[in-house]
């Protein structure tokens, strides 16, 4: 079936080190949301994709659609320990349906 | 408050018994969805309201849930006769958009027990 996947399930960095996560769709998406959910908390809207190929910047985070609109990644530079939670992609497999989350990447930094 | 608002934090019930769950959207907010997030999952959608209609429930999974938006502000998701698989943490949100493919606000969820 329809499906969003991301990589990798868990990352754990030092503090100051890079980090990326992978999301892909089986299925072309209208757009795509990322979200984070910091532990015991919701998730928190971070930014909106909607363009194939668009890049958006968001301080030391970097968000990229990829040219078919099937997958797209989030990339933090530098991390910090602020940066600790479980982040995921979301998208309509139609303009007009509900939003399909991936099952998230959960990121860890240690100082 | 400023935010989607939701209550109660937690609910333990037992097996068979009915819950009853609330939802205080962002003032103005056009849309809300309820979630189900399993533990160590992305939420699930489980239905939409654009004001007070009920525009799809295709993610309810089974005629035990039941929700309603009466007046098209607050929201209850019900569960009847709950079964342990019922178990999860049921996210509200909430959105100004008139789509239900748009970003939302979430809330803090209600954590359900069922034992």
């Amino acid at each position: 079936g329809q499906q969003v996947m991301q990589i990798p399930q868990y990352q754990h960095v030092q503090e100051g080190e890079d980090f990326t996560t992978y999301c892909n769709s089986s299925t072309t998406l209208s757009n795509i949301q990322w979200y984070k959910q910091r532990p015991g908390g919701h998730p928190v809207f971070l930014i909106q994709l909607v363009k194939s190929g668009e890049v958006k910047k968001q301080k030391r985070l970097t968000f990229q659609f990829g040219e078919a609109k099937k997958n797209s990644s989030l990339h933090i530079t530098a991390t910090q320990t602020t940066d600790v939670g479980t982040y995921f992609c979301a998208g309509p497999f139609q303009a007009g349906t509900a939003l399909i989350f991936g099952k998230g990447t959960t990121l860890s930094v240690s100082s | 408050g400023a935010g989607v608002s939701q209550s109660p934090r937690y609910k333990v019930a037992k097996r068979g018994q009915d819950v009853a769950l609330r939802c205080d959207p962002i003032s103005g907010h056009v849309s809300l969805f309820w979630y189900q997030q399993a533990l160590g999952q992305g939420p699930e959608f489980l239905t939409y309201f654009q004001n007070e209609a009920q525009l799809d429930k295709s993610g309810l999974p089974s005629d035990r849930f039941f929700a309603e938006r009466p007046e098209g502000s607050v929201s209850t998701l019900k569960i009847q006769r709950t079964q342990q698989e019922d178990s999860a943490v049921y996210l509200c949100a909430s959105s100004f958009a008139r789509n239900i493919d748009q970003p939302q606000h979430f809330g803090d969820g209600t954590r359900l027990s069922i034992l």
